[in-house]
């Protein structure tokens, strides 16, 4: 397809598991962003890559969150030991550059449950 | 007090009624976007703005750059305009920063 996609849909996971999102870039976008959305909230930045690198991981909330652009087009977030408060949808986003007029397409985002 | 405000949290409309979402910002900015965000859905853009208004079919965005200060207006309101609408600030060349959203209803 031609937007971002976003898997699994949805995931229940137990708590003190390792779960893993993935995103699909838009083909060519260089720029992609991680936020997380928690219920009745509006999202919360988490990090963004240009390319392969990390440019900025500011919002990721401990080390037990880490998220990887290997070969600059498709993105993992990985989370460690899993706690309740991680429950919420992941979003992913990209946009073709990262500049500041660039428009950033969003996916359905992953929603995350943790028991 | 968060980077991104916005009003009211949640807005409850007849059909064809106009309606106005405000966002307030206290952060420079290199643009701003409005967003629509339906209940289990993804989030789509609506508009991005630096300066100025625009407007696509019944929506229209302004901002205040000075006052630090956005609207979204929705004209002959429908009840599929129902959505959540984000408004959410780019800061230089990376992260959005977001408010909380507004709840809008709109009832036939």
């Amino acid at each position: 397809g031609a937007g971002v996609s976003q898997t699994p849909s949805n995931k229940v996971t137990e708590k003190g598991k390792y779960v893993e999102l993935r995103c699909d870039p838009i083909s060519g976008h260089t720029a992609l962003y991680w936020y997380r959305q928690s219920l009745g909230q509006g999202p919360e930045f988490l990090i963004y890559f240009q390319g392969t690198g990390a440019a900025d991981d500011s919002g990721l909330p401990n080390d037990r969150f880490f998220a990887v652009r290997p070969e600059g087009s498709v993105s993992t977030l990985k989370i460690q030991r899993t706690e309740r408060g991680d429950s919420a949808v992941y979003l992913c986003a990209s946009s073709l550059t990262a500049g500041g007029q660039e428009t950033q397409y969003f996916g359905p985002g992953t929603r995350l449950l943790v028991l | 007090k968060n980077e991104v405000e916005q009003s009211p949290q949640n807005l409850t409309a007849q059909e064809g009624e106009f309606i106005t979402i405000n966002c307030s910002y206290s952060v420079g900015i290199s643009a701003l976007h409005w967003l629509q965000q339906h209940p289990g859905g993804g989030i789509v853009s609506l508009f991005m703005l630096s300066s100025g208004k625009k407007k696509h079919g019944r929506l229209i965005a302004t901002i205040n750059i000075q006052e630090k200060h956005s609207s979204l207006h929705i004209t002959a309101s429908h009840p599929r305009d129902s959505a959540v609408y984000i408004c959410a600030v780019k800061q230089g060349a990376q992260k959005l920063v977001f408010g909380q959203g507004t709840r809008l209803t709109i009832n036939p």
